[in-house]
């Protein structure tokens, strides 16, 4: 079965740095990938996909996520952070086992300082 | 346009009473899921419905959950009798088709004492 690690549970930034938000997952086949935001209180947002094609994907807000099939990754970035990406951020896998349901990662807090 | 719309957006229960959550997924989108997101474990999705037909209950934590779509524009998720590990916060998601992105709504957060 798919499944979907993301190793930090937390991360700090200052506010202009860039970021990277690791994401590895576990699938036989070419999967489907997401980047998810969370904001407290909130549903969450679409930032970006990989359905097939350039493995360099270009999201809203910024952010580009890179499809890596030798490393099984999905790393998400932003090259320059702002206050207001302060959230919680998952990735994503689509599971083609149980009819294209998700399978989050357990998410990463990130916390942006001055 | 609008987007996923769930309701209510708060509950808060004593235990063994029945909950209702109510979704209304974007018009036109023939998938619907319904997560549940807790602190321990994540966000979990219980059913996924496409068509209106259930495919995929296998995460439906036990007998006191069901879930029902009774047309293309409205479902419910049901708890009874309800208990206070059952408090998290439940999302109505819905996409286009099978795979493609899903939309989420803002989520009930479901508190039962």
């Amino acid at each position: 079965a798919q499944s979907v690690t993301q190793p930090d549970i937390h991360i700090t930034v200052s506010e202009g740095a860039s970021l990277e938000l690791r994401c590895n997952y576990s699938y036989g086949a070419t999967p489907y990938l997401f980047w998810y935001v969370q904001s407290p209180g909130q549903g969450l947002q679409l930032l970006l996909k990989y359905f097939s094609g350039d493995t360099l994907v270009q999201g809203i807000k910024g952010f580009e996520a890179e499809f890596k099939r030798s490393q099984s990754s999905f790393n998400l970035r932003k090259p320059s952070v702002h206050w207001s990406d302060a959230a919680e951020y998952f990735c994503a896998v689509v599971a083609t086992d149980s009819g294209y349901a998700l399978n989050f990662g357990k998410g990463t807090s990130l916390l942006v300082t001055p | 346009d609008a987007g996923v719309i769930q309701s209510p957006r708060h509950e808060v229960t004593e235990m063994g009473q029945e909950v209702t959550l109510r979704c209304k997924p974007i018009s036109g989108h023939n998938s619907l899921f319904w997560y549940r997101q807790t602190m321990m474990r994540g966000l979990e999705l219980l059913i996924y419905f496409n068509n209106n037909v259930p495919i995929d209950d296998s995460g439906m934590p036990e007998d006191r959950f069901s879930a029902k779509m009774p047309n293309a524009s409205f479902s419910t998720l049901k708890i009874q009798p309800s208990e206070p590990r059952d408090s998290a916060v439940y999302f109505c998601a819905s996409s286009l088709k099978g795979g493609q992105p899903q939309h989420f709504g803002d989520g009930t957060r479901l508190s039962i004492l």
